[in-house]
């Protein structure tokens, strides 16, 4: 049963650290997403690959979000430096096109 | 501006019932909507899609409508179970670049 994976499940850092969340893709899928969901803005969409290929970043906060796709089984974001506004779930999902979008099961992050 | 609008407060409804969740949406022609179920902790999960030519979809419980001139989707559980019980998500395109943005969600409870 081919799932999405998220590593680390639950992060707690201080304000001013760097945070790297790691998204293994569901083998076969050439789109991957990352969103982040808080209870004030809901699902928001940062970051939008296909073929590993950056298309849509246009939700993410330049100045300090960052994402990548190193190869086709792995897809991070990193955030430097780590500030409390982003404490939030953060979800990878990937998918056989945009039709439908198979999601992980998130990283809760807590900044301090 | 463009909107995703789902009702905020939780539908209660007896087992058995009919629920029905409504997503609507302002200003955008959407190429095709998308239904996810998200219970607490988890991520989403891909339920249904419905594109903009079609006027109804079903799968197995599950029913859901499309209406352009409206721009509504009506989502139907027939038969509804206390495991029906989570928040459904509506998610469709809102700029023509067929990336789905999501709305808010509607929490269902349904009692035994």
């Amino acid at each position: 049963d081919a799932r999405v994976t998220q590593t680390p499940r639950d992060k707690v850092t201080e304000m001013g650290q760097e945070v790297t969340m790691r998204c293994q893709p569901i083998l076969g899928h050439n789109t991957v997403f990352w969103y982040r969901q808080t209870m004030m803005q809901g699902l928001e969409l940062l970051a939008y690959f296909r073929n590993r290929a950056p298309l849509d970043d246009s939700g993410m906060p330049k100045d300090r979000f960052s994402a990548e796709m190193p190869d086709a089984t792995l897809a991070t974001l990193k955030i430097q430096p780590s500030e409390p506004r982003d404490s939030a779930v953060y979800f990878c999902a990937s998918g056989p096109g945009l039709d439908e979008q198979f999601f992980g099961p998130g990283t809760r992050l807590t900044v301090l | 501006s463009q909107k995703i609008e789902q009702n905020s407060e939780a539908l209660n409804i007896q087992e058995g019932k009919t629920a029905t969740l409504t997503c609507n949406y302002t200003n955008y022609s959407p190429a095709y909507l998308q239904w996810y179920r998200q219970d607490p902790g988890r991520g989403p999960v891909f339920l249904l899609l419905i594109r903009e030519n079609e006027k109804e979809k079903r799968k197995e419980r599950l029913k859901v409508t499309f209406d352009t001139t409206l721009k509504q989707s009506l989502f139907h559980i027939t038969a509804s179970q206390p495991a029906d019980s989570a928040t459904y998500l509506c998610a469709l395109d809102m700029g023509g670049s067929y990336i789905p943005t999501f709305g808010r969600g509607t929490s269902l409870i349904v009692h035994p």
